[in-house]
């Protein structure tokens, strides 16, 4: 099974600026996605990291708000921009394969962000 | 409804207790996850169940697929089990959908 490696496990960050957070898988998946978990909520999907083209995003989340880049089968990076105290959130990637095709779905660390 | 619904959503338990955690969904599905999450947020895969029982040390996980369900059974407890578990089906469309967890706590 995959490994994922996420980056980094937390960080405290001010307002206005951006971070970027990265997962590092150690064999190919064939389809990426980051999720976010708000205080007390459940997780949910916030894009499909596409490998070589732009992401696809779910209804409420923008590109320019979370520019994502696949530029590999094995490497995807999240950017929070402009941060606000309400993306106060884990966020979360996730990778899914396996010998059967997509029957296997591997997870990251999380990444629990604040903002300040 | 939530297609991915666990109970309960909280439990307290004395530690050497047995606890399970349950798990029911509603739409087809190609493999059911266990995750932990801990205090500080940080995320473990447990559990991956297409079908039947796993066990992994103290940690139990059975999957009926004919029932769309899915139990979470931890044996002697211990307060280092205090943490939220979160049910995740994987469907055929390669989405994952999250149950909304359960806070587990065990007391000394």
């Amino acid at each position: 099974s995959a490994v994922i490696s996420q980056k980094p496990s937390r960080d405290i960050c001010q307002r206005g600026t951006s971070l970027t957070i990265q997962c590092q898988v150690d064999s190919q998946v064939t389809m990426m996605f980051w999720y976010r978990q708000q205080p007390g909520q459940s997780l949910t999907l916030i894009a499909t990291a596409n490998q070589g083209s732009e992401a696809t995003y779910e209804s409420g989340f923008v590109i320019d708000k979370f520019p994502i880049s696949r530029p590999n089968l094995t490497f995807s990076t999240l950017t929070v921009s402009n941060m606000s105290p309400e993306d106060s959130s884990i966020y979360l990637c996730s990778g899914v394969g396996g010998r059967v095709l997509n029957t296997e779905a591997f997870f990251g660390q999380g990444t629990r962000l604040t903002v300040v | 409804k939530n297609e991915v619904e666990q109970s309960p959503q909280n439990l307290t338990a004395q530690e050497g207790e047995f606890i399970t955690i349950n798990c029911s969904y509603s739409v087809g599905i190609s493999a059911l996850h266990w995750l932990q999450q801990h205090p500080g947020g940080g995320i473990v895969s447990l559990f991956m169940l297409s079908s039947g029982k796993k066990k992994h040390g103290r940690l139990i996980a059975t999957i009926n697929i004919q029932e769309k369900h899915s139990s979470l059974h931890i044996t002697a407890s211990h307060p280092r089990d205090s943490a939220v578990y979160i049910c995740a089906v994987l469907t055929s469309g390669s989405r994952l959908t999250f149950g909304e967890g359960t806070q587990l706590t065990v007391n000394p």
